[in-house]
This record gives structure tokens, sequence and C-alpha cells, in this order.
């Protein structure tokens, strides 16, 4: 079955700075990967998804990368501030089943 | 306002005592499924749900029961609870499934199983 890795498990950066967060998977057929925000006390919220069919996706100061011959995905987040400080986790799956399996996550804090 | 809601959002019980976590969403979604989030793990799936009547088991099954007898419903069941069910649990409903669509979660409900 699926497995998603997720690095780092924590990451601290300062205000303003780029924030890198890089993800792989196994399943070569998986074609659908979200990105997920998760703040303290609360559910996860999608932040931004890309398919297989395309190779970088970007919304203001988010943008996603697949490379899908080496089997891995990041997220950029840039000019970060205080309220990016959360948990992120990525995920993956094959559009034609039912299943999406999560990474382990990342905390991320942004320093001011 | 659209959401998925959750109750109780925290519980304390004991081993053996049977208990339920209902779900209810007011988006008309068809999927609907159950996480639990342990740390270092992430989210795995316990159960989800295409539609009304139509369950299916998701990676981390044993120990947990389900039922979609309505569109907007879906308890989670734990029958005999232990100790290694105490976690953080999350419903999540998305319009359809199949599609990569948009899961919007719940809040969220901490069981600590003693």
């Amino acid at each position: 079955g699926e497995n998603v890795e997720q690095h780092p498990s924590t990451l601290s950066v300062q205000e303003g700075d780029s924030a890198v967060i890089k993800c792989t998977y196994s399943d070569s057929a998986s074609n659908y990967f979200p990105w997920y925000k998760q703040e303290l006390g609360k559910g996860p919220q999608l932040i931004i998804d890309i398919r297989s069919n395309v190779g970088e996706k970007k919304d203001q100061r988010i943008a996603v990368t697949l490379n899908k011959t080496a089997k891995h995905f990041s997220l950029h987040i840039t000019e970060t501030q205080p309220e990016d400080s959360a948990v992120y986790f990525c995920a993956a799956s094959v559009t034609s089943y039912d299943k999406v399996i999560f990474g382990p996550g990342t905390s991320l804090s942004v320093i001011p | 306002e659209a959401q998925v809601t959750q109750n109780p959002r925290y519980l304390i019980t004991v081993t053996g005592k049977k208990l339920t976590v209902t779900c209810s969403q007011n988006m008309n979604h068809e999927y609907m499924s159950w996480y639990r989030q342990d740390p270092g793990l992430g989210l795995r799936q316990i159960y989800y749900s295409m539609n009304v009547e139509v369950t299916d088991k998701g990676d981390v099954p044993e120990g947990y029961k389900v039922s979609r007898k309505e569109k907007r419903n879906f308890p989670l069941i734990l029958e005999s609870p232990s100790p290694n069910q105490t976690s953080l649990y999350f419903c999540a409903s998305s319009l359809e499934a199949g599609v990569g669509d948009t899961q919007y979660f719940g809040p969220g409900t901490r069981l600590t199983v003693l």
C-alpha cells in the first residue's frame, strides 16, 4: 500500500524567511497530493493541492511542486508570518480509490 | 455555516464501556470518513463511507464500528474501548469520493481510555 514520508518533523524559521517541507510517496499510481494545515485545537484544513498532470501550483505565498519520476512533492511558503505557525500534513491518494494516506506532519514555528 | 460537527469534543472513559462519537455535516456531502491522529503517525483512516448504507474499512479499523443510515451522520462506535484507542479523532467529509475532492474536517474528539 501507499506510504508517505515527510521531512522535517519540526521546522523553525525567522519571520520573512521561506519554509520548505518535503514529502515522498511510494505508490506510483498516486495522482492527487493535498496539503493540510492544522492549527492548535482545530481540525486540518486544505491549503493547496496538486494533481499528477501538473508540476507546480502557486497560491499567493504558498506553492507546491511535484516530481513524479522521483515520487516526491514539496510545500514552499515564502515571506513567512507568525500566523503560518502550525502543523502541516502532506497526503497522497489515487483518485480512483477512496483512501488518502497522510504523512506524519511537520510542526512549523515562525519566530517574530 | 457549512461545517462538520463532532460530539463530544472531550471524553474520558474506562476500558470496556461502549461509547459513540457522533459526526454530522450540513453540506450534503456523499463521502465521510473517520481518522485517528497520534503523535508521529499523522492521520490514519479508520473507516469511510461513500454514501448511505455504504461503508468500508480504512487502514486501522480494528476495534471500531460505523454506520451510515442518513447522509449527514456518520457515528463512530467503540464497542469495548481499550487504552490503545486513546487518541484524537477526526471526522471528515467531501462532496464525492474518488475525485480527489477537498476533505472538510471536524474540530476533533480527544478520547482517553483508562
